[in-house]
């Protein structure tokens, strides 16, 4: 079955830039899709179909796709971005949704 | 305002049954996927199962395939997830979400927690 991979965790200070990747056999040939977990909370839908922003996310947020790597990008970091991120995919070959482990974003 | 909200999670013993069941409200049910994603405690998302507009299609992860069935009663506005023979493992809070056009789960509930243990 595909799979996804992500960086287990990642850390950047207040204002700065995180970069979250997703790692995929020829992932630019499927639509990625991005979560935030707060802790405690339901998931988010941040980004959909590689770039595109849900209503009320902010421009902050954005997402690239290309070759073998998907990311997420946060900008202008916030205490508030402090979180578990998730990449999503759908395979077809299995018919099934799969998730990557997660990145736990820590602002410093 | 879209809604979500499951029910019917709790205790049960290894090899026990449950039903859970998510009500939606905001949005047109009948024309939307919905699924089930759960998460285990202290672990990452996990997706498990899906279901198409007239309950028809319906698809399954592995790991609960042959012990779970989603269904949905469209009048009702509500998704179930049956789940028998269930083990530790299926220990977690459990999610309904609804899926968008390409692919994506846009809206999620609060979720209910299914512990499994003697």
């Amino acid at each position: 079955s595909y799979v996804v991979t992500q960086p287990p965790s990642v850390s950047v200070a207040p204002g700065q830039t995180a970069r979250i990747t997703c790692g995929g056999n020829n992932i630019e040939s499927k639509a990625v899709h991005w979560y935030q977990q707060r802790p405690g909370q339901a998931p988010v839908l941040v980004i959909y179909y590689d770039g595109d922003r849900p209503s009320g996310i902010p421009e902050r947020f954005s997402g690239s796709n290309s070759g073998n790597t998907a990311t997420l990008t946060i900008s202008r970091v916030e205490a508030g971005d402090e979180a578990d991120y998730y990449c999503q995919v759908w395979d077809s070959t299995n018919a099934h949704y799969v998730f990557a482990a997660g990145t736990k974003v820590t602002v410093l | 305002q879209v809604y979500l909200v499951e029910s019917g999670g709790g205790l049960v013993k290894p090899g026990g049954s449950l039903r859970l069941s998510c009500a939606a409200s905001g949005f047109d049910f009948s024309d939307s996927y919905m699924n089930w994603i759960r998460q285990a405690p202290g672990k990452g998302l996990e997706w498990i199962s899906h279901i198409n507009t007239i309950g028809i299609t319906k698809y399954y992860a592995d790991s609960v395939k042959g012990r779970f069935t989603i269904s949905r009663d469209n009048a009702k506005r509500t998704v179930y997830l049956q789940m028998n023979s269930l083990r530790v493992d299926d220990t977690a809070v459990y999610y309904c979400a609804r899926e968008g056009e390409v692919r994506q789960f846009d809206f999620w509930g609060q979720g209910t927690l299914v512990t499994v243990s003697s």
